[in-house]
């Protein structure tokens, strides 16, 4: 059984440059949804997707933006970054999309710094 | 509003002292709680979850809906239970997998 993956691991940006984050779902697992982490904070939820569809989205602005692949793959894509996008982002991947007591899976996130 | 509220920041505590990690939430609906756990250089794991009504590593957490709060508590701490501890709230029947986290309580139990 093979775990979420993320890359990269770590990333240095600048102010106003576009990111793009990728996610491997954990095996069997067709349901993906992305949090950020600021520091001394709990992860807060950016959007899920499901079967390559955005099926649920946090109080983040459209500059964060997402896509789903056939293979369950997903990226996470920000424009115009800001100073404080300056977080560790995670992506979690669980078999079913709103069942309850869904198990989520997490990767080891990305940590990205805005200059 | 969903909000779940982690007054601690840290509790420290020796080895083999009970341990009561606090946790209230605030939700309109019926909700999930959960306690998700990060031991040092590991990933985000789920501990466990108030429908399975579980005990896992010793841990147990009971949700009471009056006083709308699900600690974390077990009766004798592990150094190996050193973690940081997150609370987590789900409304159910959303229809997806969005959960609300509170700030986290990072347990040091020394020995």
């Amino acid at each position: 059984e093979t775990g979420v993956t993320q890359s990269p691991t770590h990333l240095i940006k600048t102010r106003g440059q576009q990111v793009t984050l990728r996610c491997s779902s954990q095996s069997g697992h067709n349901t993906v949804s992305w949090y950020q982490q600021a520091l001394g904070q709990g992860p807060q939820f950016i959007f899920q997707y499901y079967r390559e569809e955005e099926n649920g989205r946090g109080n983040f602005p459209p500059r964060f933006s997402g896509l789903q692949f056939p293979n369950y793959s997903s990226e996470l894509n920000v424009n115009a970054l800001e100073l404080d996008d300056s977080a560790l982002y995670l992506c979690a991947s669980s078999l079913k999309a709103g069942a309850t007591n869904e198990k989520l899976f997490f990767g080891s996130g990305t940590q990205l710094s805005v200059l | 509003a969903q909000r779940v509220t982690q007054p601690e920041k840290l509790l420290s505590v020796f080895k083999g002292a009970p341990v009561e990690l606090k946790c209230n939430y605030s939700y309109s609906g019926s909700p999930e709680l959960f306690w998700y756990v990060q031991y040092s250089r590991q990933r985000l794991q789920l501990l466990l979850r108030h429908i399975s009504r579980e005990s896992i590593k010793g841990f147990t957490a009971d949700l009471n809906k009056g006083e709308t709060s699900f600690h974390l508590k077990k009766p004798f701490a592990q150094e190996e239970d050193s973690a940081m501890y997150y609370c987590a709230l789900r409304g159910l029947n959303t229809g997806f997998q969005k959960l609300v986290f509170g700030t986290g309580t990072r347990l040091l139990v020394s020995p």
